[in-house]
């Protein structure tokens, strides 16, 4: 089954950058089956989607944070990496990575598109 | 952007209750809605895909319905274990958004 797992440092401060890796186990990471997504949620609040990237690196963001936003992925160690500049306390939330399961179709159309397997969540808080 | 309402934001229920959940979008989706549950301290769990689909393993008495901008969640006998925040996702265009969430609560 696979399993995903993200870590990093707990606090980051201000105006410095968040730096997350994915790390995904027993799963097809290297296959063009999936996309691979970060989602974020501030305590007590909804989802947010930042992002997600393609095996083939190709990367589609969410608008409100695309001036601060790069992933990236290292399939020899089936990873995937997120990059947050100049946070705030805004974005003190628990970060997930996720693996998204797209049907037929081609980007950005999907007959079907979910997230269907998630990582624990690993907590950032931005503070000085 | 397309904007998701969820409503209500919060409902109490008792065991064995029949609730319905709705989400709006704020432009057409057809039918590319996902729903998913949360439990608190827990990761979302994906319920139903494309609008009516019941994932593989999810108990039946979920079921999903709606196409365009209007769609629900029927959780038919509620049970302990569905007392939880329920999220409503589309996927018709990108940026992928969610809805602010229902909390079901005990009554």
């Amino acid at each position: 089954q696979v399993q995903l797992q993200a870590s990093g440092p707990g606090l980051v401060k201000p105006s410095q950058t968040l730096s997350l890796t994915c790390t995904v186990s027993n799963g097809s990471f290297s296959r063009g089956d999936y996309y691979w997504s970060w989602i974020r949620q501030p305590a007590g609040r909804g989802l947010e989607w930042i992002g997600h990237i393609y095996a083939t690196g190709d990367t589609n963001y969410n608008p409100s944070l695309k001036s601060r936003v790069t992933m990236s992925l290292d399939t020899s160690k089936s990873q995937f990496s997120l990059k947050l500049t100049s946070v705030t306390a805004a974005d003190t939330a628990v970060y997930y990575c996720v693996r998204d399961y797209f049907g037929s179709g081609s980007y950005p159309r999907y007959n079907f598109y979910y997230m269907d397997v998630w990582g624990k969540g690993t907590t950032v808080t931005v503070s000085s | 952007d397309i904007q998701m309402t969820q409503s209500p934001s919060s409902l109490s229920a008792s065991e064995g209750d029949r609730v319905t959940i709705t989400c709006q979008a704020s432009d057409d989706i057809y039918n590319y809605l996902n729903w998913y549950q949360q439990k608190p301290g827990k990761v979302p769990k994906l319920l139903i895909y494309g609008a009516s689909n019941l994932r593989t393993g999810a108990p039946s008495r979920f079921s999903g319905g709606g196409s365009g901008t209007d769609f629900t969640l029927t959780i038919s006998n509620l049970q302990p274990e569905d007392f939880a925040t329920y999220y409503c996702q589309q996927y018709e265009n990108f940026p992928l958004t969610f809805g602010g969430g229902t909390k079901v609560e005990v009554k």
